[in-house]
């Protein structure tokens, strides 16, 4: 159980695009969902906390009118990478957490979009 | 600002050996620590969740806290090549986020 699905696995776009990437909990209700952004060689970096129905909470430092999150309902997510350049290219991960996600799984991570903007 | 601290690596290890990861947090306060695996081009894998001073054994895998030291570890005994990740470090600060250590690169040597 507790599986979240991400998508696309890997896109390529030019410069000035908008990218959409969605997440998805196939088989629980996601109250939060969490959108990391990680570059070669570094850590996981989170980007934004987003409660379903509620604005998104932005780290410091990430533009949130660049960055466009939505979490409109309980299963779904979605990060859009708004006008892309290629300093955006990076891989980017969501996970989601329910009212019961426990201890030892606070939350389960998707499988990773790998954006690259020529 | 809270952080959480690893040796990058590389660390390499013979197989059949002991590796020792290591991680030291800066917030005293933090109560849930977490060791990921992640590979290349992968998303994270959880492997061992930790709260309580001591030791924890899950198979080939034992993670160690000390509060008093801020400072959490990670055995993997029998180390085979199918171990050679990257693993990272994830504490809670007590608000519901996970902050990643850097990750240290491990690699088993056949």
């Amino acid at each position: 159980g507790a599986v979240v699905s991400q998508h696309p696995s890997w896109v390529i776009c030019k410069s000035g695009t908008s990218v959409k990437i969605e997440c998805r909990s196939l088989d629980f209700q996601a109250t939060t969902m969490f959108w990391y952004r990680q570059f070669p060689k570094q850590s996981l970096m989170l980007m934004a906390t987003s409660n379903e129905g509620s604005k998104a909470t932005y780290e410091q430092g990430v533009e949130k009118d660049k960055f466009l999150i939505n979490h409109a309902s309980l299963t779904l997510s979605t990060l859009t990478v708004t006008s892309a350049h290629p300093e955006d290219s990076s891989f980017y991960i969501c996970s989601a957490s329910s009212r019961e996600s426990n201890s030892n799984q606070p939350q389960h991570f998707g499988d990773g979009t790998r954006l690259s903007i020529l | 600002q809270k952080e959480v601290e690893q040796n990058s690596g590389p660390l390499s290890v013979p197989e059949g050996a002991i590796a020792s990861l290591n991680c030291t947090y800066s917030d005293r306060g933090s109560q849930s620590f977490f060791w990921y695996r992640q590979y290349s081009g992968k998303s994270p894998e959880l492997i061992m969740s930790i709260y309580s001073n001591g030791d924890k054994e899950d198979g080939r895998f034992t993670a160690q806290l000390n509060k008093a030291s801020q400072y959490v570890s990670l055995l993997i005994r029998d180390s085979q090549p199918s171990d050679s990740a990257t693993y990272l470090c994830a504490v809670y600060f007590g608000n519901e986020k996970l902050t990643f250590g850097t990750g240290t690169r491990l690699t088993i040597i056949p």
